[in-house]
This record gives C-alpha cells, sequence and structure tokens, in this order.
C-alpha cells in the first residue's frame, strides 16, 4: 500500500483558483469513486472537504471541489481566501477495506 | 455530531505495547450507521491510515504494520481502543481516532488527536 502522490506546495493569490492534485493507481483512486480530501490548519485535527470524489459536507463552502480522471483526482479551491491557507490530504480507498492518504499539500495565500 | 477524544500515555518506551483509548461522547458505539478509524501523523509528516473497527465486530488494518495494530470496542463505556506492539521511534506520532459512517467513504468527524514520543 503506497501512499497516494500530492505535491508538496502549490501557492495563489487572494481570490484566484488553485488545484491540489492527488495521484494513486488503479488499485485505489482508480478504481473507486471515495477520494477524500481533509484540510487540516497547524496543531488542529483534519477536516473533512469533499467525499466520494465531489461532494461537500454541510457547512463546507462551494468554492470547494473535487473531481477524478482516471488514477488522478484533484481538489480546486475558488476565489482563494486567507482562511484557506493550511495543508490539504487526499485518502482513498484501496481495497479490501483499507484506506490510503496522501502525503500532504501545504497551500499558501500570498 | 459526536465528540472524540483521544486518550493514554505520552511516552512509551521502544518494544513495549502503545495503548490509547477514544472516548465517544454524545453518540453510540453500536449505531450500525457508523464505522470507527484510527489514523496518525507522524512530525511533519502526512497521515497514515492504521485501521477500522465496524459495527459488525470486524476489524481491518493497514497491511504496513505487519501485524502489530489491534483494534477493538467497548460498547458499555463508548470506547475504541488501540494497541500497537513493539514500538520503535519510528512511532512517535499524534494520533487521532475518526468516525467514519456508513453511507459514504470518509473520516468526518476527528478527535483532536493525542501525541505519543516513544523513547527510553
Amino acid at each position: 500500500q503506497s501512499a497516494l502522490t500530492q505535491p508538496a506546495s502549490v501557492s495563489g493569490s487572494p481570490g484566484q483558483s488553485i488545484t491540489i492534485s492527488c495521484t494513486g493507481s488503479r488499485s485505489d483512486v482508480g478504481n473507486y469513486n471515495f477520494v477524500s480530501w481533509y484540510q487540516q490548519h497547524p496543531g488542529k485535527a483534519p477536516q473533512l472537504m469533499i467525499y466520494d470524489g465531489n461532494k461537500r459536507p454541510s457547512g463546507v463552502s462551494n468554492r470547494f471541489s473535487g473531481s477524478k480522471s482516471d488514477n488522478t483526482a484533484s481538489l480546486t479551491i475558488s476565489g482563494l481566501q486567507a482562511e484557506d491557507e493550511a495543508d490539504y490530504y487526499c485518502c482513498s480507498h484501496a481495497g479490501g477495506n483499507t484506506w490510503v492518504f496522501g502525503g500532504g499539500t501545504k497551500l499558501t495565500v500570498l | 455530531q459526536p465528540q472524540l477524544q483521544e486518550s493514554g500515555p505520552g511516552l512509551v518506551k521502544p518494544s513495549e505495547t502503545l495503548s490509547l483509548t477514544c472516548t465517544v461522547s454524545r453518540g453510540s458505539l453500536r449505531i450500525s450507521n457508523f464505522r470507527w478509524g484510527w489514523i496518525r501523523q507522524s512530525p511533519g509528516k502526512g497521515l497514515e491510515w492504521l485501521g477500522t473497527f465496524y459495527y459488525s465486530d470486524n476489524t481491518y488494518y493497514n497491511p504496513s504494520l505487519s501485524g502489530r495494530v489491534t483494534i477493538s470496542a467497548d460498547t458499555s463505556k463508548g470506547q475504541v481502543s488501540l494497541r500497537l506492539t513493539s514500538v520503535t521511534a519510528a512511532d512517535t506520532a499524534t494520533y487521532f481516532c475518526a468516525r467514519q459512517p456508513n453511507i459514504f467513504e470518509a473520516f468526518d468527524v476527528w478527535g483532536q488527536g493525542t501525541t505519543v514520543i516513544v523513547s527510553s
């Protein structure tokens, strides 16, 4: 079970849009529509932002959206705000009732 | 919305067993709509799924832990427990418990986490 691959860092200016990729394999991202995304501020627990690939939990801004193509899932944040600066992690079902996370991406709002 | 609270010793010696408890308040472990998972985060690193306890008493683990991990539940106390044997410095991390609804595949409610240091 190998960790999903995410860019170490991305950045954008307030108001812009950014996309974070999450690359797996046919054993996880490519085989299931069960990718979730988490936001984590320093010293805090992760917070669910997207589940089942493109669904938002109640209370999560519609500026956050998810998508998938083949073995790569993506999280897009539009209208960047200072409060979006955090670490972001993807997670995928990996078969056999197991899950695998990505290595995380640090988002900097310039 | 339940609250999850992890607890346990903050310091464990190498080769010993790490034992943590997650207490679920304002909710019941026996509600069949949920599963309960453990995830850890090593200092400055990413998240790692350790295992998930199912309402049916089945449990599934990360194969990379080579059978060192056990997750169990005491529904009368509203607690889910994690045991990790033969710990090394590599097991130093913040350990989180989290809820997984059966209706979708994600961890939707997390505890605040508890930090465990493995050192002699």
